[in-house]
């Protein structure tokens, strides 16, 4: 199981683009990185998913360099409402135990 | 669709006492997990469920926590006795499948518990 290591906190400025990196030195051929956004007093929320290069949907893009090793989640145009914590998490599929960090706190500001 | 339904949401009891929380998860998901989360913390896995069989537990404090998926469908995570230490939140989530593929993982609400 890849041990994953982010940033605890960024600030930002509303209108801007967050860049967060996920280290995940150790990361096993078939393993997947995750990304989850937690509000407070919420459960976390599925933000995106990758295995190689480029992904993108509605809400974010994630980068993934060919060696593996990093991923960068990328929000574009952050507003107030992105100020949560973001976590990454790196695993398999199959029977693994998902292992979130402690994230990287987020905080937009006006 | 509906989403992960847990509850209590809120649960205050005495150290020693006993406490049981429900999760029922999404409909026709086969996984489902059951983690805990301490304040300033990630979520931590206790255990994971597919369908009614246990597919890893090894993070659950078994002196005094126990969960069962009896149908294959809703849970329920219990805690006997309790510690000052188990005050978290403890957070449900469910997905279509752990197989080759990772699923995406649906979170309920979570149920608050503090241990006084």
């Amino acid at each position: 199981l890849a041990k994953t290591t982010q940033p605890i906190s960024m600030d930002s400025y509303e209108g801007q683009e967050v860049n967060i990196t996920c280290s995940h030195n150790n990361i096993a051929t078939n393993d997947y990185i995750t990304w989850y956004q937690q509000f407070p007093s919420q459960g976390p929320r599925f933000i995106i998913q990758g295995y190689k290069t480029k992904v993108t949907n509605e809400v974010a893009s994630l980068f993934i360099p060919a060696d593996r090793k990093s991923s960068t989640l990328s929000l574009p145009r952050v507003s107030l409402s992105d100020t949560a914590v973001y976590y990454c998490l790196a695993a398999s599929g199959g029977s693994y135990i998902p292992t979130f960090g402690r994230g990287t706190s987020l905080i937009v500001h006006p | 669709e509906a989403g992960v339904a847990q509850s209590p949401r809120y649960k205050i009891i005495e150290k020693r006492q006993s406490v049981a929380f429900w999760c029922n998860p999404i409909s026709g998901h086969a996984t489902l997990y059951w983690y805990q989360q301490i304040l300033g913390q990630g979520p931590k896995l206790l255990i994971q469920f597919q369908n009614n069989g246990v597919v890893d537990d090894s993070q659950l404090p078994k002196d005094r926590f126990s969960a069962e998926r009896l149908k294959g469908v809703d849970s329920t995570l219990k805690i006997q006795p309790a510690k000052l230490e188990d005050s978290a939140v403890y957070l449900c989530a469910s997905s279509i499948l752990a197989g080759e593929t990772l699923s995406e993982q649906f979170f309920g609400p979570g149920t608050r518990l503090t241990v006084l």
